[in-house]
């Protein structure tokens, strides 16, 4: 069965502290792997597409990456606006249309 | 340009009960996406419009979940009768591009709270 695990569950980071959050996926064949950022009270947004091992995409103080078994999406020098929920989802292959995502991460970036 | 809109945005019913959420997909957006987080579970998919024609709807629950998409604008999901284990919150989401690109809009959600 297809699956996304995405670790730590919640993080707490100083402003300027960089970090990284980690998203794992078992599929049988990967069609795409998403970023998104969730407000409290909104719905997610789409931040970034990965499709292959090594892609990397940025934006702003974001950035992710992706291997064969795992995305990180690393944060530099965190400001206290960048505190949500980031959600990764994987389409898999075979999948129709149907996106699989995590549990999500819960960051929190104090001033 | 608006975004996808979804009315009402917090339901509470009782057990047995009826319950019609809608979505507003961002105009020219032919593909119309359900999706459910239930408290604690991560965001599961519920079925896909491409127009006005159901794609894929593996993921609705039971033959209790009725979801329609009328000319091939908005979109209505109907839960009769409605069970505690309902509640959750449902997303919708509308593109314009395949579900490869991950660039799904997705709407604040209607809170569904089933007592």
């Amino acid at each position: 069965e297809d699956q996304v695990t995405q670790s730590p569950e919640a993080l707490r980071l100083q402003e300027g502290e960089s970090s990284s959050l980690n998203c794992s996926y078992t599929v049988s064949g990967l069609r795409g792997l998403f970023w998104y950022r969730q407000d409290p009270g909104k719905g997610p947004e789409f931040l970034f597409t990965l499709y292959s091992a090594g892609e990397e995409k940025e934006k702003e103080r974001l950035k992710a990456t992706l291997t064969k078994k795992e995305s990180f999406l690393h944060i530099t020098a965190p400001k206290p606006e960048d505190s949500a929920t980031y959600l990764c989802a994987v389409v898999p292959t075979g999948a129709n249309s149907k996106l699989t995502f995590g549990k999500g991460i819960t960051l929190s970036v104090r001033p | 340009e608006a975004g996808v809109t979804q009315f009402p945005s917090h339901s509470v019913i009782e057990k047995g009960q009826t319950v019609t959420l809608r979505c507003d997909p961002i105009s020219g957006h032919d593909n119309l996406y359900w999706y459910r987080r239930v408290m604690g579970k991560e965001i599961k998919f519920l079925l896909h419009f491409v127009k006005e024609s159901k794609q894929d709807e593996s993921g609705m629950p039971n033959n209790r979940f009725l979801a329609e998409r009328t000319g091939g604008t908005y979109s209505t999901l109907k839960v009769q009768p409605a069970e505690l284990e309902d509640s959750g919150v449902y997303f919708c989401a509308s593109s314009q591009r395949a579900v490869d690109t991950g660039e799904l809009f997705f709407g604040e959600g209607s809170r569904l709270t089933v007592l």
